[in-house]
C-alpha cells in the first residue's frame, strides 16, 4: 500500500513570495490533515478536510494560508504572502475516517525555509 | 485548554540499556493518549495508543506505556533500546469529545553504541 506523497520535498523562497505544497492521501482515506512543525515543536493542525469538506481550520492564519481538497482526493496548502515564521515543516497526514482516535498515517513532509 | 508536556527535550542512553521517555497531560475529563516516532526525513509513525481498557499498552519495536490517571502521565518505556530507536517521540492527546489530536514538543531520543 502507497504510503501519504508529498511535494516538494524542499523549499527555500524569500519573504513575500508565494509557495504551494501537495499531498496525495492514501487511497480510499477519506480525512485529510495539514500540520505545521517548527524546529523544536511538535506538530500543530492547520486544517482537517473530510472528504472535500472543511472540518476545522480553526487554527489555519487565513489572511496568508489557503488549502483545498477538489475530488476529496489531493490536497494543497498555499501561503501568500509567506513571512519568516512560516518556516516550519509542513506535515500532510490521512485517515480512514474522521474520528481522530482512528490512526493517522503521515507523509515525509515538506520543509519550508523563508529567507 | 489541554496541554501536553513531554519533560525531557533530549534523552541519551547506550544501546541496550532501558529507556523511559516521559509525558504529563493536564486535563479534568477523560482522554486518549498516543505515541508517535519520528525517524530522521520521515513523517510521523504511531507507535501505541490509550483508549480505553488496560493501563499497559503494548506497541510496535518493543515499546510499552501505562496510562497513569492519577499522575495524569503516560510514559513511554522499552526495557532494551537499538541503533534504530534513534528518532524524535511525541507524546499527544485528545480530549473526549474534541476532534484533534495536541502533540507536546517532542523527545529526542539519541542512543550511543
Amino acid at each position: 500500500e502507497a504510503g501519504v506523497a508529498q511535494s516538494p520535498r524542499y523549499k527555500i523562497i524569500e519573504k513575500r513570495q508565494s509557495v504551494a505544497f501537495w499531498c496525495n492521501p492514501i487511497s480510499g482515506h477519506a480525512t485529510l490533515y495539514w500540520y505545521q512543525q517548527i524546529l523544536g515543536q511538535g506538530p500543530k493542525l492547520l486544517i482537517q478536510f473530510q472528504n472535500n469538506g472543511v472540518v476545522d481550520d480553526s487554527q489555519l492564519p487565513k489572511d496568508r494560508f489557503s488549502a483545498e481538497r477538489l475530488k476529496g482526493v489531493d490536497s494543497t496548502l498555499k501561503i501568500q504572502p509567506a513571512k519568516l515564521e512560516d518556516s516550519a515543516v509542513y506535515l500532510c497526514a490521512s485517515s480512514v475516517y474522521s474520528t481522530p482516535t482512528y490512526e493517522q498515517y503521515f507523509g515525509p513532509g515538506t520543509r519550508l525555509t523563508v529567507t | 485548554a489541554q496541554s501536553v508536556t513531554q519533560l525531557d527535550s533530549q534523552v541519551p542512553v547506550f544501546e541496550e540499556a532501558p529507556v523511559e521517555l516521559r509525558c504529563n497531560y493536564s486535563s479534568s475529563v477523560s482522554v486518549y493518549l498516543f505515541w508517535y516516532v519520528q525517524y530522521p526525513n520521515q513523517g510521523l509513525q504511531l507507535l501505541l495508543k490509550y483508549l480505553s481498557g488496560s493501563t499497559l499498552v503494548k506497541g510496535i519495536n518493543g515499546f510499552e506505556a501505562e496510562f497513569n490517571k492519577s499522575q495524569t502521565s503516560f510514559h513511554l518505556r522499552k526495557p532494551s533500546v537499538h541503533i534504530s530507536d534513534t528518532a524524535e517521540y511525541f507524546c499527544a492527546v485528545i480530549l473526549e469529545g474534541a476532534q484533534k489530536l495536541v502533540f507536546g514538543q517532542g523527545t529526542r531520543l539519541t542512543i550511543n553504541p
